[in-house]
């Protein structure tokens, strides 16, 4: 089973407008990675909170975890159209070692 | 540039005819991992190496074959490509054999098997 699943599935918003997507994971994890994907392209890494972090910031990014919820967030603030992309979290599993399993991805469409 | 290379970025081929999807990677990273992508499905792993002649199973193993001769090279070989391997395949590398940490992504190889 997946372990990161993003809420919601698709996302359409207008320029200038907030983004927020949501992630939930099942187990306990090291820490939580969030990836961007352009169409068809590889994934690019935007931001890592570790278990012990509540909140990160990274330029119009900001990403909340909450480790007694299993859930963790991504605000995207003043949305431009090259924000558009698929958006996937990334929960960094306690095994052997930091398995790194990606959820089917928040679909984001910003309109200018 | 720091970089993750794979090689094609497209290909098409017949069932059973054995191919290689190339990665490599110029940051001296220890941890590779293979992906592959399908709609809805996010991404599953299929083979990982921790480091020089380590490799492991992921999620998705069967079909596939990995080696690990060199620190910088992860290929992926489909001795016997079958039609529900038409997907967009991902090699990835970090720095950390442990994992867990930041991915770098190649472009992806889009793998259409007929």
């Amino acid at each position: 089973s997946q372990q990161g699943e993003e809420d919601p599935q698709a996302l359409s918003i207008q320029e200038g407008e907030n983004a927020t997507m949501n992630c939930s994971y099942k187990t306990s994890i090291n820490n939580l990675q969030w990836y961007r994907q352009n169409s068809g392209r590889g994934l690019v890494h935007l931001i890592l909170i570790r278990s012990n972090e509540r909140e990160k910031h990274s330029g119009r990014l900001r990403v909340t975890l909450d480790t007694s919820k299993k859930s963790s967030s991504l605000l995207i603030t003043a949305s431009r159209a090259a924000d558009t992309a698929s958006y996937f979290c990334a929960p960094s599993m306690k095994t052997s070692y930091d398995k790194v399993i990606f959820g089917p991805g928040t679909s984001l469409s910003v309109i200018p | 540039e720091a970089q993750v290379t794979q090689n094609p970025r497209y290909l098409i081929t017949v069932t059973g005819k054995k191919l290689t999807v190339t990665c490599s990677q110029n940051m001296n990273h220890e941890y590779m991992s293979w992906y592959r992508q399908d709609p809805g499905l996010g991404l599953r792993q299929i083979y990982y190496s921790m480091n020089v002649e380590v490799t492991d199973k992921g999620d998705v193993p069967e079909g596939y074959k990995v080696s690990r001769k060199e620190k910088r090279n992860f290929p992926l070989i489909l001795e016997s490509p079958s039609p529900n391997q038409t997907s967009l395949y991902f090699c990835a590398s970090s720095l950390l054999a442990s994992g867990g940490e930041k991915l770098f992504f190649g472009s992806g190889t889009q793998l259409s098997v007929l």
